[in-house]
């Protein structure tokens, strides 16, 4: 079945390290997108590709960073310049990007990280 | 004032009630995407509208474009729908930018 595959599931990481979350898609999908969930926020952009070789910012994207070199990953790495990384993280696609017309975001089960 | 706002943050249910969970917004949308998170964090899609009414079993949503409001309904609430609902909207922007609402968090009792 197609779907989003996150992982790890469950991830640590000790002060001042780099570590990168995997997300994969076998959707066929051109648009991903990585969001970080705080509790009682709402979902927040950090940062989203519409077609390979290409990405954008989203609202939060200070101290992650990402790459988009398959349109079936896009993987996220949280750097040691992101203070408060303790969050958990859902990527997402969509069939299409820019111009799109309400297409709808398919979500994985996300990676929930925490400082040791 | 947040752009997306739902209500009520918290509900508990018992199982058979009748539910709504509503969802209002401040900003032009293309449309409106109700999505269910499970309690291990995953989140799949329920319903995505521009108008009207649209219906899946015993969950319905409405969504007033005026008024700028939408509602998710579920009827015979049962345990296993305990979930965070959350409203989410497709802005008219360049880019499919969404907003999502905080979420309301739903327990049914049996």
């Amino acid at each position: 079945d197609g779907g989003i595959t996150q992982s790890p599931k469950y991830l640590f990481r000790k002060e001042g390290q780099n570590v990168t979350l995997s997300c994969e898609q076998n959707l066929n999908h051109d648009a991903m997108y990585w969001y970080r969930q705080d509790p009682g926020q709402g979902l927040r952009l950090i940062y989203y590709s519409q077609i390979v070789n290409d990405f954008q910012k989203g609202d939060i994207a200070e101290g992650y960073s990402v790459s988009r070199e398959k349109k079936e990953s896009f993987p996220l790495t949280v750097t040691s310049a992101q203070k408060n990384p303790t969050a958990f993280y859902l990527c997402a696609s969509s069939e299409a990007g820019t111009g799109a017309s309400n297409q709808p975001q398919h979500f994985g089960d996300g990676t929930r990280l925490s400082i040791l | 004032k947040n752009e997306v706002e739902q209500s009520p943050q918290n509900l508990t249910a018992q199982e058979g009630e009748f539910i709504t969970i509503n969802c209002s917004y401040s900003v032009g949308i293309s449309a409106l995407h109700w999505l269910q998170q499970h309690p291990g964090g995953g989140i799949v899609s329920l319903f995505m509208l521009s108008s009207g009414k649209k219906k899946h079993g015993r969950l319905i949503a409405t969504i007033n474009i005026q008024e700028k409001h939408s509602s998710l309904h579920i009827t015979a609430s049962h345990p296993r729908d305990s979930a965070v609902y959350i409203c989410a909207v497709l802005l008219k922007t360049s880019y499919d930018k969404v907003i999502f609402g905080p979420g309301t968090s739903l327990s049914v009792i049996p």
